[in-house]
């Protein structure tokens, strides 16, 4: 089956570590994105790349670090400088950047205690 | 500055009963709406779409929304709701063809027995 993986779905952390989530697509996807989202605020972009080796910060950047090394992966750290790390985080993909349809994933729940 | 305004953050409504879940946004030349469905601890699933011609449009589910330039609205409608309809729904806008995907709020919607 073609889709994204996300893993792992939970994940706990004590306060300044850092911490990589998981992001795989087997849709041959170009375009691939980290949102977080919090309860009553939607979905804000953190980070998205378009294609191998080339990323850029999205609305809420500070705190978070990116890799794009093959085109398959977009691994996210969260980094100790992310105040508040504690969120719902989701990561989609699309066939061009910005493309009108995102494909998402079933999200990691990272709780920083 | 482009945003998308869901005007309800809870919306609870009984079995078999029609809902309206409203969204607008805010004024451009070119849009393109979605709505998507998030089921608890669940990723985004695309319900339906408009990119072009007909304001009427008709996805998964038995959802429909329909496109109305001069209210800058596009809401979900659906006549007989489920149980099962029970989730969040999040209106997206994309500005112009590749613009940012802007995300609402998010409505919930809650279906009684």
């Amino acid at each position: 089956d073609g889709g994204i993986t996300q893993s792992p779905k939970y994940l706990f952390r004590k306060e300044g570590q850092n911490v990589t989530l998981s992001c795989e697509q087997n849709l041959n996807h170009d375009a691939m994105y980290w949102y977080r989202q919090d309860p009553g605020q939607g979905l804000r972009l953190i980070y998205y790349s378009q294609i191998v080796n080339d990323f850029q910060k999205g609305d809420i950047a500070e705190g978070y670090s990116v890799s794009r090394e093959k085109k398959e992966s977009f691994p996210l750290t969260v980094t100790s400088a992310q105040k508040n790390p504690t969120a719902f985080y989701l990561c989609a993909s699309s066939t061009g950047v910005w493309n009108t349809e995102a494909f998402f994933g079933q999200g990691t729940r990272l709780t920083v205690v | 500055a482009q945003s998308v305004t869901q005007l309800d953050s809870q919306v609870p409504v009984f079995e078999e009963a029609p809902v309206e879940l409203r969204c607008n946004y805010s004024s451009s030349v070119s849009v393109y709406l979605f709505w998507y469905v998030q089921y608890p601890n669940q990723g985004l699933q695309l319900l339906l779409k408009y990119l072009s011609g007909s304001t009427l449009v008709k996805g998964i589910n038995g959802f429909e929304a329909e496109f109305n330039k001069s209210q800058t609205s596009f809401h979900l409608r659906k006549p007989s709701v489920h149980i099962s309809d029970t989730a969040e729904y999040f209106c997206a806008v994309s500005y112009n063809q590749g613009g940012k995907l802007i995300f609402g709020q998010g409505t919930e919607l809650s279906v009684k027995p």
